[in-house]
């Protein structure tokens, strides 16, 4: 089982939608990342989150540490949202820059 | 600033042969990783570095030498190439970021095709 779980695997929605991708995690962290990785490959951070929420533009991250997990939101989707969401956690123990990588949701938003 | 860029974008490469990866970042950033990203298997960290003069190995070493000689590079060496080495690779470094959190910055990648 891997330490970082993320669901759902892939998702579809019609343009307009409220998305949510979700992150659970089973080792203690410093903090949680999510990331996007786009078609073509690149990856671009979105947030850093070590407690509670953070939002830019239509993007809302929170964490509730206690749970052990994170969720991902995208308010009023796009077509150009669609991309592959990688939630990955640092882990407090040992050398606490390392990432725990969960395998990504793919989100294709349909016009 | 350019951030960080990788080189070669592509590459074929046939077993057996060698080849180092580049890596390097602008924004003075201590910690650069090396990741290799295979379908199914999400993002494995390869070897990282904290800082000028210092590496460590991570999930994957075998196979893959890097040195870190100056603060802005971070090359990665395949020493003998094979076909299980076909990925595409990621360099990252890691610092804050606008919102005055740590982040990770990627680079575009290289896709690796060993034949």
């Amino acid at each position: 089982k891997n330490e970082v779980e993320q669901s759902p695997q892939n998702l579809t929605a019609q343009e307009g939608e409220f998305i949510t991708i979700n992150c659970s995690y089973s080792v203690g962290i410093s903090a949680l990342h999510w990331l996007q990785q786009h078609p073509g490959g690149g990856i671009v951070s979105l947030f850093m989150l070590s407690s509670g929420k953070k939002k830019h533009g239509r993007l809302i991250a929170t964490i509730n540490i206690q749970e052990k997990h994170s969720s991902l939101h995208i308010t009023a989707s796009h077509p150009r949202d669609s991309a592959v969401y990688i939630c990955a956690v640092r882990s407090n123990a040992g050398n606490n820059r390392k990432l725990i990588w969960g395998l990504g949701t793919s989100l294709a938003v349909n016009p | 600033n350019a951030g960080v860029t990788q080189t070669p974008k592509f590459q074929v490469l046939k077993t057996g042969q060698s080849m180092t990866l580049q890596c390097a970042q602008d924004m003075n950033h201590e910690y650069m990783s090396w990741y290799r990203q295979d379908p199914g298997m999400g993002l494995r960290l390869i070897h990282y570095s904290v800082g000028a003069g210092i590496t460590d190995q991570g999930e994957v070493p075998n196979g893959y030498n890097v040195s870190r000689s100056t603060t802005e590079d971070f090359p990665l060496r395949l020493l003998s190439a094979a076909p299980s080495q076909t990925s595409v690779y990621f360099c990252a470094s890691l610092g804050q970021g606008h919102q005055s959190s740590y982040e990770q910055y990627f680079g575009p990648g290289t896709r690796l095709t060993v034949t």
